[in-house]
């Protein structure tokens, strides 16, 4: 099926370990996201891709790197885990065409426990 | 800075009221608003989006309103049933440049009793 599809859906990390969570999709999209979110609140933005081999920082990115080497794949990189990055990581597509109102495909999540 | 805020946090109703859940965003310079549907422990599904240059849109039993110079947005459901039960998301899209970024209000969770 197509879609966004994130791996793993459960980790836990102990302080200071690393790991990658990886974001593939099939649909051609030029745009990508990673979101977290946290109990009680809404979606926070990390970081973003408008195309292979660009990205920018969202709102939240301190702890945080990504890579976006082909259109298919976003992976998010946790360096130096902390127990403040306890959370529900979302990646997520979208449309690059205005006209298509930017309409966004998420991933069914990664809940990421840091311990 | 843009800021969303969805009121209530939280609602519980018996199966087949109509109710409304509201989205108020602070920046009305908006590229367009969507609202979500979170099921516990899975992604979002996109359920509605509204552009800027458009009042309302509809799909089935539901319908969102867009008010931008007020900064509000509802989302209606009719005649509830105990699968509505989700938690509700709203969100805006900018105009801070090409990328499709969108800002979350925290959501409504919904309960629909049998």
């Amino acid at each position: 099926n197509a879609g966004v599809t994130q791996t793993p859906k459960f980790r836990i990390l102990k302080i200071g370990q690393s790991m990658t969570l990886q974001c593939t999709q099939d649909m051609n999209h030029n745009y990508m996201y990673w979101y977290r979110q946290d109990p009680g609140m809404g979606l926070k933005l990390i970081y973003y891709s408008v195309g292979a081999g660009i990205t920018d920082k969202g709102e939240v990115p301190n702890g945080y790197n990504v890579s976006r080497s082909t259109t298919e794949d976003f992976p998010l990189r946790l360096e130096l885990a902390a127990p403040s990055q306890t959370s529900v990581y979302f990646c997520a597509s979208s449309y690059s065409d205005r006209t298509r109102g930017y309409g966004y495909t998420f991933g069914s999540g990664t809940r990421l426990t840091v311990v | 800075k843009q800021e969303v805020t969805q009121i209530p946090a939280a609602l519980s109703v018996p199966e087949g009221e109509n109710l409304v859940l509201n989205c108020s965003f602070t920046d009305s310079a908006i590229y367009n608003l969507q609202w979500f549907r979170q099921d516990p422990g899975k992604g979002l599904t996109s359920l509605l989006l509204i552009q800027s240059s458009q009042r309302e849109q509809t799909s089935g039993r539901l319908n969102a309103s867009l008010d931008k110079s007020s900064g509000r947005s509802t989302l209606y459901i009719a005649a509830s049933q105990p699968g509505d039960s989700a938690t509700y998301l709203c969100a805006v899209r900018g105009f801070s440049g090409n990328t499709g970024k969108l800002i979350f209000g925290q959501g409504t969770t919904l309960q629909v009793k049998p």
